[in-house]
């Protein structure tokens, strides 16, 4: 079975500063893809990156920048340069490649952006 | 920019009512989801559909809940005799030719089960 496991509730962190967030997961599979998702208060969740399982190249997306140890089966999400607009609540998901579509959410981190 | 859109967006219902949960995917996409999160727990599949069929399911999706196409561009969820556990924030998705790149995600529907 997969899981993903998300250990820090609720985080904040000063604007401009830089904050991780923590995601693991559990698998036995080898080709499988990983995703943080950013829900801001009343909207919709929005893909904020991906990663492929079979790239060790961390992904980047302008702030967003992750750490995927495949190994240890870690996935953190770092934001640099933190904005009010990054206020929302975070969901690591996985995906597995060879077992279906559907995506494995853990249970969210909401994150505050103090001005 | 398309967005998924979700209607109602808040429905209070009867135990053992009837309840459709509506949907307009992104009009060009093949494969449409549900999902569901009950307050403080995760979110959680429900059920894809591709080719106009259930391609698949949870062990949520029982014999109480179904889903349609019934044209074009609406995807919906039925609950046919809705339980108080059934109170929860229903998410709709839908994805591309490869649903492992991004799923986008409706706004939800907040179901209230009394």
């Amino acid at each position: 079975a997969q899981t993903v496991t998300q250990s820090q509730p609720e985080m904040s962190v000063q604007e401009a500063e830089t904050v991780t967030l923590s995601c693991t997961y559990d698998t036995s599979e080898n080709n499988y893809y990983l995703f943080w998702y950013k829900q801001p208060p009343s909207r919709q969740m929005i893909l904020v990156i991906r990663q492929e399982a079979y790239k060790q190249q961390n992904a980047t997306e302008n702030r967003f920048s992750v750490n995927f140890q495949k190994a240890a089966k870690s996935f953190s999400l770092k934001i640099s340069d933190s904005q009010l607009g990054d206020t929302a609540m975070y969901f690591c998901a996985f995906s597995n490649k060879n077992t279906g579509n559907q995506f494995y959410f853990g249970t969210g981190t909401s994150l505050t952006v103090i001005p | 920019e398309p967005e998924v859109t979700q209607t109602p967006s808040h429905q209070v219902t009867q135990m053992g009512q009837e309840v459709i949960l509506r949907c307009v995917p992104i009009s060009n996409h093949l494969y449409f989801y549900w999902y569901r999160q009950i307050l403080g727990q995760k979110v959680e599949f429900l059920v894809s559909f591709y080719n106009n069929e259930i391609s698949e399911k949870s062990e949520i999706f029982d014999d109480q809940f179904s889903v349609e196409r019934p044209d074009g561009s609406n995807f919906t969820l039925k609950i046919r005799s809705t339980k108080l556990e059934d109170s929860a924030m229903y998410f709709c998705a839908s994805s591309g030719l490869n649903p492992h790149n991004e799923q986008f995600f409706g706004p939800g529907t907040r179901l209230t089960v009394l």
